[in-house]
């Protein structure tokens, strides 16, 4: 069954740096999305994309966040000059349209910021 | 605020019991209701529900919405080891795409 790949499945970074994470949603899928997990919190939307532009975006998704659809298959999240705060499992999903369609996961990157 | 909430927080059973997860939701624009399961990582997605008195079944898993108490239930029947996870609950709007998810059931088999 197809599903949601995100690399590196851990990434430790500096405080201000800058980080990318990557996905590779399910092929035939045309919304894409990230969302995140701070250790015992609930998860959190961030951001969703179609047709190669942000359809919506939460408060979390401030100046320091951007998306991209590099190429046909790679979606990826940077995080400009990250925080301590920006510890967390990032999750992609992607859905086959929008929201009449699940979303599916894929198994995270959990990013630790030092 | 859009608010999901699920209970019980934590529930532990032994193999072969019967558990019900519930969710209850808060949302303006109410689209779907979505469970999922979580292992080590990724959320799995379990059910979609749409409407309301329709019963959705796989396997040991059933789900069913009521759309006039904004709730939701997840029965899992003959518990297994392997369904130890943490149950999530998500709520989809009618406009947007976003899920909102709740804080989780943490669901423990034991044999």
């Amino acid at each position: 069954e197809p599903e949601v790949t995100q690399t590196p499945s851990h990434q430790v970074t500096q405080m201000g740096q800058e980080v990318i994470l990557r996905c590779v949603p399910i092929s035939n899928h045309l919304y894409f999305y990230w969302y995140r997990q701070i250790l015992g919190q609930k998860v959190e939307f961030l951001v969703s994309f179609y047709n190669n532009e942000i359809s919506e975006k939460s408060e979390i998704f401030d100046d320091q966040f951007s998306v991209e659809r590099p190429d046909g298959s790679n979606f990826t999240l940077k995080i400009r000059s990250t925080k301590l705060e920006d510890s967390a499992m990032y999750f992609c999903a992607s859905s086959r349209t929008g929201n009449n369609q699940p979303q599916h996961f894929g198994d995270g990157t959990r990013l630790s910021i030092l | 605020e859009d608010k999901v909430v699920q209970s019980p927080l934590s529930l532990v059973v032994h193999e072969g019991d019967t558990v019900t997860l519930n969710c209850s939701y808060e949302v303006t624009n109410f689209r779907s209701l979505l469970w999922y399961k979580q292992e080590k990582k990724a959320p799995t997605f379990l059910f979609m529900l749409t409407s309301s008195g329709i019963e959705k079944k796989s396997g040991r898993l059933s789900s069913i919405l009521d759309k006039k108490e904004l709730s939701s239930i997840l029965n899992i029947t003959a518990t297994q080891t392997g369904d130890s996870a943490i149950y999530l609950c998500a709520v989809g709007e009618e406009y947007g795409n976003k899920l909102v998810f709740g804080a989780g059931t943490i669901l423990r088999v034991k044999s």
